[in-house]
């Protein structure tokens, strides 16, 4: 199983909702990241996770709250999003956190925010 | 501040033509380049480069680094229309944690 499995694939919330993303990997890789993409831009680090334990934060509002239950499972909560949140959050896993890996993308949460 | 450029922005070519896709980058503590190639949601990996001079290929793909000048090419010959997509180039820089700089990606659309 090399995929990364990201779940809703598409979400329309509004401005006071609470919402979840949540992301899975079976490849026993111990980092795993949230990027967000908003369109014909690049995908922009948000969250690390290494060995479950947050290790980079990029600066990200409160109102995205990142939480790894499991090696093998990470989550971003939202909550009172900005219409310009809107974008593709996508979840990438790794086999280490300092050492030269490729990533692996899941296929992203496409979210509009009203 | 860790910078990568990718040209051109995009690009239409035709089956069969062979392109050049050009990454340069400034970054501090060089650790690898990648290339990714985005379609529709999840960027696939392509290659990792870390040595200058060697040439990655996988089929019709190929690509090299030069850290000398910085910069690495990714070269696709005998195009298809599944070759149609973005190609992302990110570098990959020795800081707290694994985290990787991005470019903005050239959009390449392959025409029958």
């Amino acid at each position: 199983d090399t995929e990364v499995t990201q779940t809703p694939k598409h979400l329309v919330m509004g401005m006071t909702n609470k919402k979840s993303l949540k992301c899975e990997q079976h490849m026993g890789h111990r980092a795993m990241y949230w990027y967000k993409q908003k369109a014909k831009k690049p995908p922009e680090l948000m969250f690390v996770y290494s060995y479950e334990k947050l290790s980079i934060n990029e600066s990200v509002p409160s109102r995205f709250s990142p939480e790894c239950p499991n090696s093998s499972l990470l989550n971003l909560h939202l909550h009172a999003l900005q219409p310009e949140d809107s974008a593709l959050y996508l979840c990438a896993s790794s086999q280490g956190h300092l050492s030269v890996e490729k990533l692996f993308f899941g296929s992203g949460t496409q979210l509009s925010v009203l | 501040e860790d910078k990568v450029v990718q040209s051109p922005l995009s690009l239409v070519v035709h089956e069969g033509d062979t392109v050049t896709l050009n990454c340069s980058y400034e970054v501090t503590n060089f650790r690898s380049l990648l290339w990714y190639k985005q379609e529709k949601k999840a960027p696939t990996f392509l290659f990792m480069l870390t040595s200058s001079g060697i040439e990655k290929k996988s089929g019709r793909l190929s690509s090299i680094l030069d850290k000398k000048e910085l910069f690495s090419i990714l070269n696709i010959t005998a195009t298809q229309t599944g070759d149609s997509a973005v190609y992302l180039c990110a570098v990959e820089a020795l800081k707290a944690g694994n985290m990787l700089t991005f470019g903005g990606g050239t959009r390449l659309m392959v025409k029958p």
